[in-house]
């Protein structure tokens, strides 16, 4: 068990340009999260699968973002178009989400700024 | 809808002393409570976490943390903290779908 990887750990773009993030979670997990963090704030939550299916978009997810997960194991992240406002650190998680698990384990997250 | 409040942006403590942050949640329902901590540039490690039964729970690094329903709060305490203890602390509520709840976090500072 490596646990839960990302990658890349920096990334650094021009405004307008596309980016995409993958995370690859603990191989048993079944539930991915994705989350993004800001200066001086707690996480706040953008998505999450049940395995390859999307179950819940929260509304900071807008529609320049979107996150697969096409074979239920690692999953991406892509912003297109991406603007200032987006420079953030972007968290995985991990669960098991079964017996009402949920313990998340997260990834060392991935810094976006945006020049 | 769920919330979490950290009503301590930031703590400072001597090295041996004890050390209490706080954490305030509202959720309808049994919650699932849980204590992060983050170093700089790095992601979350799980401290602790609450589903149910003794509301005094154990976590690594000497930490432990008391869910007190009646004042829907689950407050981290450690007895002598240590200077690796300086970080960012996050309380989290965690729903029936599994998301989480994040409060603003406290950052710790400890001195010599």
């Amino acid at each position: 068990d490596t646990g839960v990887s990302q990658d890349p750990r920096h990334k650094i773009t021009k405004r307008g340009q596309n980016v995409t993030f993958r995370c690859d979670p603990i191989s048993e997990h079944n539930r991915l999260y994705w989350y993004r963090q800001t200066l001086g704030q707690g996480p706040e939550f953008l998505t999450y699968f049940q395995n390859e299916a999307q179950l819940e978009k929260s509304r900071l997810l807008s529609d320049r973002f979107s996150a697969e997960r096409p074979k239920g194991s690692f999953s991406t992240l892509e912003i297109q178009r991406t603007e200032q406002g987006d420079s953030a650190m972007y968290l995985c998680a991990s669960s098991q989400g079964r017996d009402r698990d949920y313990e998340q384990y997260f990834g060392p997250g991935t810094r976006l700024t945006v020049t | 809808a769920q919330s979490v409040t950290q009503p301590d942006i930031h703590i400072t403590v001597s090295e041996g002393a004890s050390l209490e942050l706080r954490c305030n949640y509202s959720y309808g329902a049994t919650p699932y409570l849980f204590w992060y901590v983050q170093s700089p540039g790095q992601g979350l490690q799980l401290l602790l976490k609450y589903f149910s039964g003794d509301t005094l729970v154990q976590g690594i690094k000497g930490f432990e943390a008391e869910f007190k329903r009646s004042q829907s709060s689950f407050n981290l305490r450690k007895p002598s903290v240590h200077w690796s203890d300086a970080a960012e602390y996050f309380c989290a509520v965690n729903t029936n779908a599994g998301k989480s709840t994040f409060g603003d976090g406290t950052t710790l500072t400890v001195k010599p």
